[in-house]
């Protein structure tokens, strides 16, 4: 089976602009996770989609939101981009069990 | 609340010589429990996986890792390190919706020749 793929593998963007990135999980996974991992902050979980709702959800700001579609692939948004959005966005598949298969990352750089 | 922390945030082995990471694990309930790893600029891998069934996880690459309740503890080894076990390790813990992965700040292990 093909693994958690993640596009695009890297992004620049400028304050204030907004971003969508997407994930498209494990073949066979409804559950599709986000997390953002910095330096400062460490991995913090964003939230989780099940079947095209959202069914979990982290301690970020309404900037942060998702969408999942009914072939359960998953975009991320962020509006208004700021300086300290700049990390590594990981997203994670998971299927029956509860361990979670993690994609290889967005780096977002925010200038 | 569940939470985990990883009690170095750095350890250095010499190759052929034993791995120890430790991680300490607060929770309300019976918790799932992994080790994941991270090598530079590469995605999440995971190592193991406790979910109250055997206390002993043997995991891949010879890792494995003991939960101990009365300690709230639950370490990764392994017998001898390898130069390519050089990574980030991350203990997680799964949040009560069993969905949200809480994570520790992460041990970097280095390997040296």
């Amino acid at each position: 089976k093909a693994g958690v793929t993640q596009t695009p593998r890297y992004l620049i963007k400028t304050r204030g602009q907004q971003v969508t990135l997407s994930c498209s999980p494990i073949s066979g996974h409804r559950s599709v996770s986000w997390y953002q991992q910095t330096p400062g902050q460490g991995l913090q979980f964003l939230f989780e989609y099940f079947s095209e709702t959202q069914r979990n959800k982290g301690n970020f700001p309404g900037r942060f939101s998702g969408r999942q579609f009914s072939n359960s692939r998953s975009e991320m948004n962020v509006s208004t981009l700021e300086l300290g959005d700049s990390a590594l966005y990981l997203c994670a598949s998971s299927g029956e069990g509860n361990e979670q298969f993690f994609g290889p990352g967005t780096r977002l750089t925010v200038l | 609340a569940q939470s985990v922390t990883q009690l170095d945030s750095h350890v250095s082995v010499s190759e052929g010589t034993p791995v120890l990471l430790r991680c300490n694990y607060s929770s309300s309930y019976s918790p799932s429990l992994f080790w994941y790893v991270q090598h530079p600029n590469k995605g999440l891998q995971l190592l193991l996986k406790y979910t109250s069934a055997a206390t002993l996880v043997k995991g891949i690459n010879g890792f494995e890792a003991e939960f101990k309740k009365s300690e709230t503890s639950f370490h990764l080894t392994k017998p001898s390190a390898h130069m390519s076990d050089a990574a980030e390790y991350f203990c997680v813990v799964s949040g009560q919706a069993g969905t949200a992965l809480i994570f520790g700040k992460g041990t970097t292990l280095s390997v040296s020749s």
